[in-house]
């Protein structure tokens, strides 16, 4: 079975152009989640869909990141425009479970994709 | 607010040595608990997890933690750390809203001298 699989690894861009992130999550998980970490900081939660719904997106930290799950199969961020504090790795993770900490708890997590705004 | 702290950055052990990973948690309940783990070029591993029963957990690759209520704490232990185990290790609890939302220590770095 695939797991959570990220595009690209890595992307450099300029302050001010788009990036557009990639995730596929393991077929079958409804819960597809994205989290991000800024050099040196923790791992922050940015947003968590069911399906193609946006379930919880209080850690999006403005607008110009745009999350989008259509079909509810894979999902797309995107940063535009970019800033150079939006620098960091940005990870996808998925999950089958709906009542989440009384079933397995696992969230699978991707590789992550690094972003270099310069 | 919920939080976590990892009060080490950054840990050095010898090979065959033993290893404990610290990690605080604020909560106002009772935490669900996790370890993850990060070997370069991987994803994020989770290690194990506690969200209830028996204080002492035990996980993969050989690791245990303890969920301590009285000292807010969670820590990681090895008894005999191997080269392979060279990796960032993260602490996180899981928010009470029980929809898989994560919050995340700073992480330790682990490195491992032959």
């Amino acid at each position: 079975e695939a797991g959570v699989t990220q595009f690209p690894s890595h992307s450099v861009i300029e302050k001010g152009q788009t990036v557009t992130l990639r995730c596929d999550p393991i077929s079958g998980h409804d819960n597809l989640y994205w989290y991000r970490r800024v050099m040196g900081k923790e791992i922050k939660f940015l947003l968590h869909f069911v399906k193609e719904s946006k379930q919880d997106e209080s850690g999006m930290p403005n607008n110009r990141f745009l999350a989008e799950r259509t079909g509810g199969t894979y999902s797309t961020l995107k940063v535009q425009p970019a800033e150079l504090e939006d620098s960091g790795v940005y990870f996808c993770a998925s999950s089958q479970d709906h009542t989440f900490w009384g079933n397995t708890g696992e969230l699978f997590f991707g590789e992550g994709s690094r972003l270099t705004v310069l | 607010a919920q939080s976590v702290t990892q009060p080490d950055i950054h840990i050095t052990v010898s090979e065959g040595a033993s290893l404990e990973l610290r990690c605080n948690y604020s909560y106002g309940a009772t935490p669900y608990l996790f370890w993850y783990v990060q070997s370069p070029g991987q994803g994020l591993q989770l290690l194990l997890k506690y969200f209830s029963g028996d204080t002492l957990v035990q996980g993969i690759k050989g690791f245990e933690a303890e969920f301590k209520r009285s000292q807010s704490s969670f820590n990681l232990r090895k008894p005999s750390v191997h080269w392979s185990d060279a990796a960032e290790y993260f602490c996180a609890v899981g928010s009470p809203a029980n929809t898989g939302k994560l919050i995340f220590g700073q992480g330790t770095t682990l490195q491992v001298k032959p």
